[in-house]
């Protein structure tokens, strides 16, 4: 069956320090990787996306994640955190007819000062 | 505007009654998908729209559940006969195609009570 799997629920950074969030995924073709990100009370803005071809994908606000199929994994990084990016992030993962999608249940960004 | 719109923004019904959850995506956008977000969770995947066809319903959790897009255009969720289990954000997200990023309305919260 297909799943998603964010393993943490919250995650506390320092402003300016390094950020890793983790996904793993489990479907049986070729996934098509999806990371959003849901401030409060909105909808989902789409970070960035992996299709095929180069593993290491850039999106905006200067986030990458980087696609290891042996892992199964799916992993969202960013090299300096700012106030700002202070919300929630789901990874996906999306049906090869793009019919359907599948999300984690969500990883919760604080940042301190 | 020009982004996903969703209509109510909240929306409050006592447990038995109907209702209906109104998306008005982007113009020209074929596919169109709603999910449901229950608290402190991902979105779920509800059902599929490509045009007026809907494609994919496999998502719907039971035949109370409704989806209709008559014109390729609005698509309209409906609830019958609501239990308190319903109670969740439902998003909706349009795209310009179905391999192409969706975006998100903000939602409606919808309260069984």
């Amino acid at each position: 069956a297909q799943s998603v799997t964010q393993p943490d629920i919250h995650i506390t950074v320092s402003e300016g320090a390094s950020l890793e969030l983790r996904c793993n995924y489990s479907y049986g073709a070729t996934p098509y990787l999806f990371w959003y990100v849901q401030s409060p009370g909105q909808g989902l803005q789409l970070l960035l996306k992996y299709f095929s071809g180069d593993t290491l994908v850039q999106g905006i606000k200067g986030f990458e994640a980087e696609f290891k199929r042996s892992q199964s994994s799916f992993n969202l990084r960013k090299p300096s955190v700012h106030w700002s990016d202070a919300a929630e992030y789901f990874c996906a993962v999306g049906a090869y007819n793009f019919n359907k999608f599948y999300f984690g249940s969500g990883t919760k960004l604080n940042v301190k000062p | 505007g020009a982004g996903v719109s969703q209509s109510p923004r909240y929306k409050v019904a006592k447990r038995g009654q109907d209702v209906a959850l109104r998306c008005d995506p982007i113009s020209g956008h074929v596919s169109l998908f709603w999910y449901q977000q229950a608290l402190g969770q991902g979105p779920e995947f509800l059902t599929y729209f490509q045009n007026e066809a809907q494609l994919d319903k496999s998502g719907l959790p039971s035949d109370r559940f409704f989806a209709e897009r008559p014109e390729g255009s609005v698509s309209t969720l409906k609830i019958q006969r609501t239990q308190q289990e319903d109670s969740a954000v439902y998003l909706c997200a349009s795209s310009s195609d179905r391999n192409q990023p969706q975006h998100f309305g903000d939602g409606t919260r919808l309260s069984i009570l």
